[in-house]
């Protein structure tokens, strides 16, 4: 099974803080993907990136940076924390064919 | 409309008993996955399809890419099958669609 690893797994944040979360993984992926869930609703996606050192912009970008300094690894940045950012986050990877696999979450509270 | 939508948004069942869940596409989908994320909020791949049929243990799903449908089958229905049930679906690029989800609630 491929290993996803997000750190940390929940975090509270005040307003207008910088906010880093990690996403790592050890499947030789290609792809990986950064994911928000609202209480209720499916996930959407924030940025994504296919190689390392380039990221691109999912569905709602607007707020978040990533950066993949590796195959490995993938961050979400969130400059200015809001309120509106508060959600769990999942982290994803997969090999090329779709077939995702996700990490166990990341529930961030911005307060 | 919605490019996935998914339905029942909620079902509850007995233990013991069969049901299904099912995505509509509104346009022609390469592949589907299924998920479940269960209480804890963790996301479990069930099953990825680009066609046809595939069977898990008391699980089952079919993709007909071109009636536009997926569908997820329980049978014999486990308290431990209670969860949120999230369908996705991509129609050619890399992206996944997903549906917005089915919450099944298993009772004793």
């Amino acid at each position: 099974e491929a290993a996803v690893t997000q750190s940390p797994r929940s975090k509270v944040a005040v307003t207008g803080g910088k906010v880093t979360l990690s996403c790592h993984q050890t499947n030789n992926h290609d792809y990986m993907y950064w994911y928000r869930q609202d209480t209720g609703h499916g996930l959407r996606l924030i940025h994504y990136s296919y190689v390392a050192d380039s990221t691109e912009k999912g569905d709602i970008p607007d707020g978040y940076k990533a950066s993949r300094p590796s195959q490995e690894n993938f961050s979400l940045i969130l400059e200015l924390a809001s309120l509106s950012q508060t959600a769990v986050y999942f982290c994803a990877s997969s090999d090329g064919d779709e077939r995702l696999f996700f990490g166990h979450g990341t529930k961030l509270s911005v307060l | 409309g919605m490019p996935v939508e998914q339905n029942p948004p909620a079902l509850s069942l007995y233990e013991g008993a069969d049901s299904g869940l099912r995505c509509n596409f509104s346009t022609t989908m390469k592949s589907v996955q299924w998920f479940q994320q269960n209480h804890r909020g963790r996301l479990i791949t069930l099953f990825y399809l680009a066609q046809g049929t595939k069977e898990n243990g008391r699980l089952k799903s079919t993709f007909n890419s071109k009636e536009r449908y997926s569908t997820l089958h329980i049978k014999d229905a486990q308290l431990e099958d209670s969860g949120t049930y999230f369908c996705a679906a991509t129609s050619g690029s890399w992206q996944l669609i997903f549906g917005s989800g089915t919450q099944l609630t298993v009772m004793p």
